[in-house]
């Protein structure tokens, strides 16, 4: 049974364009949870989704970010024209059920903005 | 709010114990984890307390006061691998999940 999978690990994008990162679940999870860290921070909540719905956006820039869990496929967490403050390790995790102690995360996307 | 407070920082020697506090605010508390996060790497799940105790797990123990919003996580025998950030979480009742700032724990030998 895989893990939490997040790709790319790595991003690099010039101001301007767009990023997408990726986040497949666990098998048998379909909640997933969006995490932004800067270095030397905590994790901060971006966004909870269930399959195919958007639970709680409370943590996400109102402008610029969006993020969709489709029925099929990965969980994608879209920046639209990146900024240099946008330079973060994002982080997913999933969940079988809310509240759940089974809560797992891949391994980043490390985004940097030139 | 959610304020989840635990101190910046921790050194303790090869073979000692720390202890690692998180204070929560009690309001719409669900349950609480404890991740350990080494630089560059994903939180690996550490403890997850649901009830007032103490839980052991080998060398780690995490410690719940439901009443007291507060919790702490315990690290005996100290190793020089253990030097990581001590994440503290807490589930709300709405399902979200937050963080605390983190712990960093560094070993001495």
């Amino acid at each position: 049974n895989a893990g939490v999978m997040q790709n790319p690990r790595h991003l690099v994008r010039r101001r301007g364009q767009e990023a997408r990162l990726r986040c497949s679940p666990m098998k048998g999870h379909s909640h997933v949870y969006w995490y932004r860290q800067l270095p030397e921070e905590g994790l901060k909540f971006m966004v909870y989704l269930q399959k195919e719905n958007i639970i709680d956006e409370s943590g996400m820039p109102k402008e610029r970010f969006s993020a969709e869990f489709p029925k099929e496929g990965p969980s994608i967490l879209r920046i639209q024209q990146v900024v240099r403050g946008d330079s973060a390790a994002y982080f997913c995790a999933s969940s079988p059920m809310p509240g759940n102690e089974k809560l797992f995360f891949g391994s980043g996307t490390q985004l940097s903005v030139l | 709010g959610q304020n989840i407070d635990q101190p910046t920082e921790m050194t303790a020697t090869e073979g000692a114990i720390v202890q690692i506090n998180c204070t929560y605010q009690t309001s719409g508390f669900n349950g609480l984890f404890w991740y350990q996060q080494h630089a560059g790497e994903a939180p690996t799940f550490l403890s997850y307390n649901v009830l007032d105790g103490l839980e052991e797990k080998g060398r780690f123990s995490s410690f719940l006061s439901r009443s007291k919003g507060y919790s702490y996580l315990l690290l005996k025998e100290l190793q020089m691998k253990d030097s990581a950030s001590y994440l503290c979480a807490v589930t709300w009742v709405d399902y979200k999940l937050s963080f605390g700032a983190g712990t960093t724990v560094t070993v001495r030998a």
